[in-house]
């Protein structure tokens, strides 16, 4: 398999529940991204992964927590999150070296009730 | 910072109407830029890019020349189709570390038959 894939695509929690997105790419890439996309507004970055290591974290609440064991796979673990959460979660994955841009995966689609 | 910045949409054209949708950028250096399409449900996918001035990038019939000049990179197609509905982001990488994309607020366009 190639590409940025993204597990679950839909993800329906309760604002008391621990979840975790999963974001796995093929690509060989070294610098893996998180990025929230919410109704009328610009993406967010959220967190960025160089070579395993976080190398940004833009103010974001403690409630999302971000891990990448290694240069293949992202996750994102939520617990106690609020309505004004629910988005779009974009993973992106790059080629540190050189102006390739990103390739991202089709998203989780988070609604939390 | 950088910053980049789109035409407002709502864009509605009829099919084979000439598409340009405008990306002015706020830049230091040089950066790469780049155009993503993102369709209903989905992630964004790269369009096309150009990484220096007067470059053109091209794909699908879609063309975007870097102006470094008038600091732009307008998207551009000569016959719309249908199918071209969709999300378009105009970016801008910088680099601080990791790669990163500076994306615009993106600009809806609808094409009807």
């Amino acid at each position: 398999e190639t590409g940025v894939t993204q597990t679950p695509r839909h993800l329906v929690m309760g604002m008391t529940n621990k979840k975790s997105l999963k974001c796995e790419q093929h690509l060989g890439h070294n610098a893996m991204y998180w990025y929230k996309q919410s109704a009328k507004k610009p993406l967010e970055l959220m967190f960025v992964y160089s070579l395993e290591e976080r190398v940004e974290n833009n103010s974001v609440p403690s409630r999302f927590s971000p891990e990448c064991p290694n240069s293949s796979h992202l996750f994102l673990h939520l617990h106690t999150l609020q309505p004004e959460d629910s988005a779009l979660y974009l993973c992106a994955s790059s080629q540190d070296e050189g102006p390739h841009g990103y390739t991202f995966g089709s998203g989780t689609r988070l609604t939390v009730v | 910072g950088n910053s980049v910045t789109q035409m407002e949409g709502p864009v509605t054209l009829s099919e084979e109407a000439f598409l340009t949708i405008n990306c002015t950028y706020t830049a230091t250096g040089y950066p790469s830029l780049f155009w993503y399409v993102q369709y209903p449900g989905e992630g964004l996918q790269l369009l096309l890019k150009a990484t220096k001035a007067d470059d053109k990038g091209s794909n699908k019939g879609f063309e975007a020349t870097y102006r470094k000049e008038t600091t732009s990179f307008h998207l551009e197609k000569g016959s719309v189709q249908v199918s071209d509905s969709a999300v378009y982001f105009c970016a801008l990488s910088e680099r601080q570390g990791a790669q990163k994309l500076v994306f615009g607020q993106g600009t809806r366009l609808t094409i009807n038959p």
